[in-house]
């Protein structure tokens, strides 16, 4: 049973434009959202995280749009750059329990030139 | 940039052979995580403690793979006799332990069994 589901696998946009990923989630519970970025050879690293309190977070280019009550949410790259060329997962967990993290099976975002 | 360091980088085992690794959390993290990242991306939490002591574990990571944390030196996970569905990236992975906060996740080391 996929508990973080993210509906494309990959997803290609021109730079410059704007990338949307998009995730949905089955467990009421869960209340931390952390997007992680992970490229070839590497292990993922932290993007941008929300928390079910908010409906949207923003750090430069990044923006997290939250909905809690359809259980969704989705990451926007604005500007999209070749260097954001990588796998995007989104993850989710019960924040208060140090919980472990739940990731979604990721997209591939490629960015053309 | 995470410092959680991860040895070996590749490890290529027989099937049935012993396969050990090696994780050195972030300094100041009580809390470590052990994932197993497929080919398909599907990451599976396998283990966590909190400084020394076992805090979640699955009931694969209690049958043929151990873990351990000591006080000063590296934390490892081993698995005892490893089957080809045991091939993947290995993520290690250190935090506060605090809540709603950030897994800093190692490179992995990619074990391959043949």
């Amino acid at each position: 049973q996929q508990q973080v589901r993210q509906s494309s696998q990959s997803l290609t946009v021109w730079e410059g434009e704007t990338a949307i990923l998009n995730c949905s989630y089955e467990n009421s519970a869960f209340d931390y959202f952390p997007w992680y970025q992970q490229f070839p050879g590497e292990g993922p690293a932290l993007l941008i995280a929300i928390r079910s309190v908010s409906d949207k977070k923003e750090d430069g280019r990044f923006t997290i749009f939250f909905n809690k009550r359809e259980k969704n949410l989705s990451l926007h790259i604005k500007d999209s750059q070749p260097g954001d060329s990588a796998t995007y997962f989104c993850a989710a967990s019960v924040g208060y329990n140090q919980g472990k993290l739940i990731f979604g099976q990721g997209t591939k975002l490629s960015i053309k030139p | 940039n995470s410092k959680v360091i991860q040895t070996p980088r590749y490890l290529v085992k027989g099937q049935g052979q012993k396969a050990k690794m090696r994780c050195i959390p972030e300094k100041g993290h009580p809390v470590v995580f052990w994932y197993q990242q497929n080919k398909n991306n599907e990451f599976k939490f396998l283990i966590n403690f909190q400084n020394q002591e076992v805090l979640q574990q699955i009931d694969m990571t209690e049958k043929r793979f151990s873990a351990e944390c000591p006080s000063n030196s590296p934390c490892s996970l081993e698995i005892q006799s490893s089957e080809a569905g045991d091939s993947a990236l290995y993520l290690c992975a250190s935090s506060l332990g605090q809540g709603w906060e950030t897994l800093y996740f190692g490179s992995g080391t990619r074990l391959t069994v043949l």
